[in-house]
């Protein structure tokens, strides 16, 4: 069984520029949430992603947006970064979207803003 | 808004206990456990629903008071392996929201 794969595992931007990261579910998964950990701090939610739609957002600005793919991999691409964006970005999946449901999370992105 | 974790953080020798707690202001439907050592992905420890249910595993148990809106983390004579972060999610309007973190370190 393979577990949850996150890609790139570092990246360097600069303020202003784009960037998207990349995960792939656990096999059996079809739902995928991402969550953005600052230094010393909980996970936070950024949204779920269920069956290739939107299923849920935490408290995040629109220039955060996502994708799922049929094959239940999923993207996340954030606009016009800010020095604030640095963080770990973690990637987890499930079988289904419900509170019973363990997360089960990937190496994350460590993305630094300069 | 986020649940509220305490203690912060623990310093324990190996074959002590420790309680980790979770309290949330707004009503919960289940809380779920992980752990994180340093530079790692969290690890999924156990999940709790409604009930007041505890469960257990291995040396590692919780319990979830869903009138109190609290959960606690039980560890019993713990492991060098137990060191980590320890961080309590609650599942509020479709999301879960994770606590601050307790850290707790266990030296031989």
């Amino acid at each position: 069984e393979t577990g949850v794969t996150q890609s790139p595992t570092h990246l360097i931007k600069t303020r202003g520029q784009q960037v998207t990261l990349r995960c792939s579910s656990q096999s059996g998964h079809n739902t995928v949430s991402w969550y953005q950990q600052a230094l010393g701090q909980g996970p936070q939610f950024i949204f779920q992603y269920y069956r290739e739609e939107e299923n849920g957002r935490g408290n995040f600005p629109p220039r955060f947006s996502g994708l799922q793919f049929p094959n239940y991999s999923s993207e996340l691409n954030v606009n016009a970064l800010e020095l604030d964006d640095s963080a770990l970005y973690l990637c987890a999946s499930s079988p289904l979207p419900a509170q019973n449901q363990p997360q089960h999370f990937g190496d994350g992105t460590r993305l630094s803003i300069l | 808004q986020q649940p509220v974790q305490s203690p912060q953080a623990v310093i324990l020798r190996e074959g002590e206990d420790a309680v980790i707690n979770c309290s949330s202001s707004k009503a919960l439907y289940s809380v779920h456990w992980y752990r994180q050592k340093h530079g790692e992905a969290p690890v999924f420890l156990m999940i709790l629903l409604k009930g007041g249910e505890q469960k257990g595993h291995d040396k590692i148990s919780a319990s979830f008071n869903e009138k109190k809106q609290q959960s606690s983390l039980y560890l019993t004579a713990s492991q060098l392996s137990y060191s980590g972060t320890y961080f309590c999610g609650t599942w509020v309007y479709g999301k879960l929201t994770f606590g601050q973190g307790t850290i707790l370190t266990v030296h031989p």
